[in-house]
C-alpha cells in the first residue's frame, strides 16, 4: 500500500540555520510528490511539486527513487517559515496521500 | 468566492446524531476532495469527484459516511449515527483537474471542526 512517512514531529531550528524535513515514500508505480504548509490560521496550500523543480520561498525538494525520499531543504531558515509541513504522494487513482506532518519552528 | 468555503466552521453535536458539512469549491473545479483531519495526524483520505459521480471513496470509513455533488459543485458530507471517534476536522479541497494532470494542485477550505460529545 502507499504510504507517506514524516519521521520527525518536531524540528527546531534558529534563524539562519539550514533545514532539512524529511520524507520517505512508499509506492510500486511512478510518484507523483508534493510538499504542503500550513501557516498559523491560515489553511492549507501547496508549497512546491517535485515535476516542477522549482524553488520556492527559498525551498527546494529533490525526488530520489533509490532512496524512496522527498527530502524539502532550506539552506538558511527565516522565522516566517515556522508552520506545519506535509508530505504527499499522488497515486494512480488521483487521490493525494499525506504524512503525519512536521512542525518547523524557527527561533531568532 | 475567492477560494474554498466550509460550512459550518464548527459543529457540536451529541453521540447517535446526523450531521451535514458543506463544501462550495472554487468556481469551474471539476475535482473536489473531502479529507479527514484527527489530532496530530496528516489530512485522511475520504472520498473524491470528478464532476457528479464519485470517482474514488474507497477512504469512507464505514457506511455511516456518505458525500454527494449533485449539480457538480456544492458538495455535502453527511454522517450518521455520529461517533466520539467521529470528532475531527473535516477539509474539503477543489482542483482544476484531477492529479493526473498538469496542475494537480489542491485548493484547500479552512475545513469545519466535528466534535461529538
Amino acid at each position: 500500500a502507499q504510504r507517506v512517512t514524516q519521521p520527525e514531529k518536531l524540528l527546531s531550528v534558529f534563524k539562519g540555520a539550514p533545514v532539512e524535513l524529511k520524507c520517505n515514500y512508499s509506492y510500486s508505480g511512478s510518484p507523483e510528490l508534493f510538499w504542503y504548509v500550513q501557516y498559523s490560521r491560515q489553511r492549507l496550500q501547496l508549497l512546491l511539486r517535485h515535476i516542477s523543480r522549482e524553488s520556492i520561498k527559498g525551498f527546494t525538494a529533490d525526488l530520489n527513487k533509490g532512496e524512496t525520499s522527498f527530502h524539502l531543504k532550506k539552506p538558511f531558515a527565516q522565522e516566517e517559515d515556522s508552520a506545519m509541513y506535509y508530505c504527499a504522494l499522488s497515486d494512480d487513482t488521483d487521490k493525494l496521500i499525506f504524512g503525519t506532518g512536521t512542525r518547523l519552528q524557527v527561533f531568532p | 468566492g475567492a477560494g474554498v468555503s466550509q460550512t459550518p466552521s464548527n459543529k457540536v453535536t451529541e453521540k447517535g446524531k446526523y450531521v451535514e458539512l458543506r463544501c462550495d469549491p472554487i468556481s469551474g473545479h471539476t475535482a473536489l476532495y473531502w479529507y479527514r483531519q484527527s489530532l496530530g495526524q496528516g489530512p485522511e483520505f475520504l472520498i473524491y469527484f470528478q464532476g457528479t459521480g464519485a470517482a474514488d471513496d474507497s477512504g469512507l470509513p464505514n457506511d455511516r459516511f456518505f458525500a454527494v455533488r449533485p449539480e457538480g459543485s456544492v458538495s455535502t458530507l453527511k454522517i450518521q449515527r455520529t461517533e466520539r471517534g467521529d470528532s475531527a476536522v473535516y477539509l474539503c479541497a477543489s482542483s482544476h483537474s484531477i492529479m493526473g494532470g498538469d496542475t494537480g494542485e489542491l485548493f484547500f477550505g479552512e475545513g469545519s471542526r466535528l466534535t461529538v460529545l
